[in-house]
């Protein structure tokens, strides 16, 4: 079985404190995502990694950042955390292009003061 | 991103009844697939469709993909009290696309 998981699943931070999400995934896979869900938004692509070293923005990168350095694992950083960063993120892991299928952690529930 | 139209929002059904929710896009999709979320965790991947016409079940899930490409259905049979959660669908615009598009999601309440 896929296996995604996440570093933490509950964070308490200060306004202004730098925040690291960690995400590592077990099965190969090339791509990765960090989205954040919020009632009555869904989710939201934050950034994503297609590959070691890359990344591209998705729909709301602004206030975000990421780090793929080894291809198992993906990080969201918060360089200043802002209370409206107050969110639950998801990191996902996908196969692909055949068959395609897409795998998410179990999420980190952010809470910045 | 693009969201896709699921349906309905949210139900309430008795346990043992069936549950059908569906979701449709505006655009030909190569791949739907199905989540399951509950409060508090991450979505968890029911099933996936590849082809059009497709039927796939698992358990008592039954997926299908839609003839025109541009639609999905998600059937639950003799609901039970942990079917409970948020449902939402997924779709890939097209082979190799970088992301998915996500549905706003169904949200299941059984009554014991």
């Amino acid at each position: 079985d896929v296996k995604v998981t996440q570093s933490s699943r509950y964070l308490v931070k200060r306004t202004g404190e730098k925040v690291f999400l960690e995400c590592v995934q077990d099965m190969d896979h090339e791509n990765m995502f960090w989205y954040r869900q919020d009632p009555g938004l869904g989710l939201r692509l934050i950034y994503f990694s297609y590959d070691v070293k890359m990344k591209e923005k998705g729909d709301i990168p602004e206030g975000y950042s990421v780090s793929r350095e080894k291809k198992e694992r993906f990080s969201l950083i918060l360089e200043s955390a802002s209370t409206n960063q107050t969110s639950m993120y998801l990191c996902a892991s996908r196969s692909g292009p055949e068959r395609d299928t897409q795998y998410f952690g179990p999420g980190t529930r952010l809470t910045v003061l | 991103g693009q969201q896709l139209n699921q349906s309905p929002q949210s139900m309430f059904i008795q346990e043992g009844e069936d549950v059908s929710m569906n979701c449709t896009s505006s655009s030909i999709f190569n791949t739907w697939l199905w989540y399951k979320q509950d409060p508090g965790e991450g979505p968890v991947l029911l099933i996936a469709l590849y082809k059009a016409g497709e039927l796939t079940s698992n358990g008592r899930l039954t997926a299908q993909f839609g003839i025109t490409r541009k639609d999905s259905f998600l059937n639950i049979s003799a609901s039970i009290p942990s079917d409970v959660g948020i449902y939402f669908c997924a779709g890939q615009p097209w082979t190799g696309a970088n992301n998915l598009f996500f549905g706003t999601g169904t949200r299941l309440t059984v009554i014991p």
